[in-house]
């Protein structure tokens, strides 16, 4: 069946580690996103990428990076620069074109606590 | 600037119709959505409308657009408690997605 992976689910990592999320998607979709969800702070962009081998800041790009080798592909590092890691991310994927109507699949996300 | 607002917490008993309500600040929107998260999972969209719309059911769910006052909500009908979960409201602008805070809808029996 056709959808957003991430792994893994739960990750606990000290301080000053850094730490990458993974993200795969059969769609064929060619932009990918990473959000992160804090409680009562909704969903917060970090990076998005339209197309293979390009990518863009987000609103909270700081302390994170990304890289898009592949179509299927985005993986978010969080480095040991974000100053308060701990948070629910979620990855997300869309297609693009005229008939896009900006809808976007998510994967069931990660949860990262920084011990 | 982009700004998505939506209260934090909903309550409503089984059977009751529950309104969650949201309002945007960018006047070019073309579409806006609603996303319904289940815990510990990611969004799923539940249904969107385009922007010269008013009004959007799908079977027990209405959206209702107000463009004058960036106004909107989306109404459930017999709200049940498989529908406890958190909803967002999302603006399309500019290729991106900006989402709300997120209503926690709570259903008690």
């Amino acid at each position: 069946d056709g959808g957003i992976t991430q792994s893994p689910k739960y990750l606990f990592r000290k301080e000053g580690q850094n730490v990458t999320l993974s993200c795969e998607q059969n769609l064929n979709h060619d932009a990918m996103y990473w959000y992160r969800q804090d409680p009562g702070q909704g969903l917060r962009l970090i990076y998005y990428s339209q197309i293979v081998n390009d990518f863009q800041k987000g609103d909270i790009a700081e302390g994170y990076s990304v890289s898009r080798e592949k179509k299927e592909s985005f993986p978010l590092t969080v480095t040991s620069a974000q100053k308060n890691p701990t948070a629910f991310y979620l990855c997300a994927s869309s297609t693009q074109g005229v008939s896009n109507t900006g809808e976007l699949f998510f994967g069931e996300g990660s949860r990262l606590t920084v011990l | 600037g982009e700004d998505v607002e939506q209260s934090l917490f909903l309550s409503v008993r089984e059977g009751d119709s529950s309104v969650i309500n949201c309002t945007y600040t960018d006047s070019s929107s073309t579409y806006l959505y609603w996303y319904k998260q289940e815990p510990g999972a990611g969004l799923q969209l539940l249904t969107y409308i385009f922007s010269n719309m008013d009004m959007k059911q799908d079977q027990r769910l209405t959206v209702l657009l107000n463009k004058k006052d960036k106004h909107l909500s989306l109404r459930i009908a017999d709200t049940q408690t498989g529908d406890s979960a958190i909803y967002f409201c999302a603006d399309l602008q500019g290729g991106k997605l900006i989402f709300g805070q997120g209503t926690e809808l709570s259903v008690k029996p």
